[in-house]
């Protein structure tokens, strides 16, 4: 199994500014995901983070807005860019791990609010 | 393209009552299908899966779920429920590729 963190657990944030939210695997993962899930609803993948190159978005999420890194296969960082109240939400960070073929591990989510 | 509906949005009982989730999928190749619970405030943990073999699959904390094929589904049970069990449930569907698609989600609230 793998061990996800994430940082900041939560964050109040002014609209217009950024916030950068790092996940941490603590072995080697596959795959690398980020998922927002709004209040009582499911989860929805953002983009697929690729190691070394750019991350693979889902419709309706772009790079500009959700740019996101993963230098290696331990971590990888999602920022939120020019935020509104809109992107108050959970963000979850995800991977899948080596061996144990398309169960995915999530971290315990950021918990984002916009004023 | 494959889907996963949960028919439940909330599910309520009384404590040591049985309870059973339902969810059904949609594929037209082989899944593999999972169960995932969602305390408040932490990230997803996996409660049980089915990749192959049989078709009756036990997790952790008391939970079985039954692949029936025939019938596109996948529901989750327990015989009896505890305080601690008030969660959120989400079914999910994969097909092989690295992707995996999140049902709604039910809400067990578990009532003393």
């Amino acid at each position: 199994s793998a061990v996800i963190s994430q940082k900041p657990s939560r964050d109040i944030c002014q609209r217009g500014t950024s916030l950068t939210i790092q996940c941490q695997v603590d072995s080697q993962v596959t795959m690398m995901f980020w998922y927002r899930q709004q209040p009582g609803q499911s989860l929805t993948l953002i983009a697929t983070a690729n190691q070394g190159s750019e991350a693979t978005y889902e419709s309706g999420f772009v790079i500009d807005k959700f740019p996101i890194s993963r230098p290696n296969l331990t971590f990888s960082t999602l920022t939120v860019s020019n935020m509104s109240p809109e992107d108050s939400s959970i963000y979850l960070c995800s991977g899948t791990g080596q061996g144990v073929y398309n169960e995915q591990f999530f971290g315990p989510g950021t918990r984002l609010t916009v004023l | 393209a494959q889907s996963v509906t949960q028919l439940d949005s909330q599910v309520p009982v009384f404590e040591e009552a049985p309870v059973e989730l339902r969810c059904n999928y949609s594929s037209s190749v082989s899944v593999y299908l999972f169960w995932y619970v969602q305390y408040p405030n932490q990230g997803l943990q996996l409660l049980l899966k089915y990749l192959s073999g049989s078709t009756l699959v036990k997790g952790i904390n008391g939970f079985e779920a039954e692949f029936n094929k025939s019938q596109t589904s996948f529901h989750l049970r327990k015989p009896s429920v505890h305080i601690s069990d008030t969660a959120e449930y989400f079914c999910a569907v994969n097909t092989g590729g690295f992707k995996t698609i999140f049902g709604a989600g039910t809400r067990l609230f578990v009532k003393a």
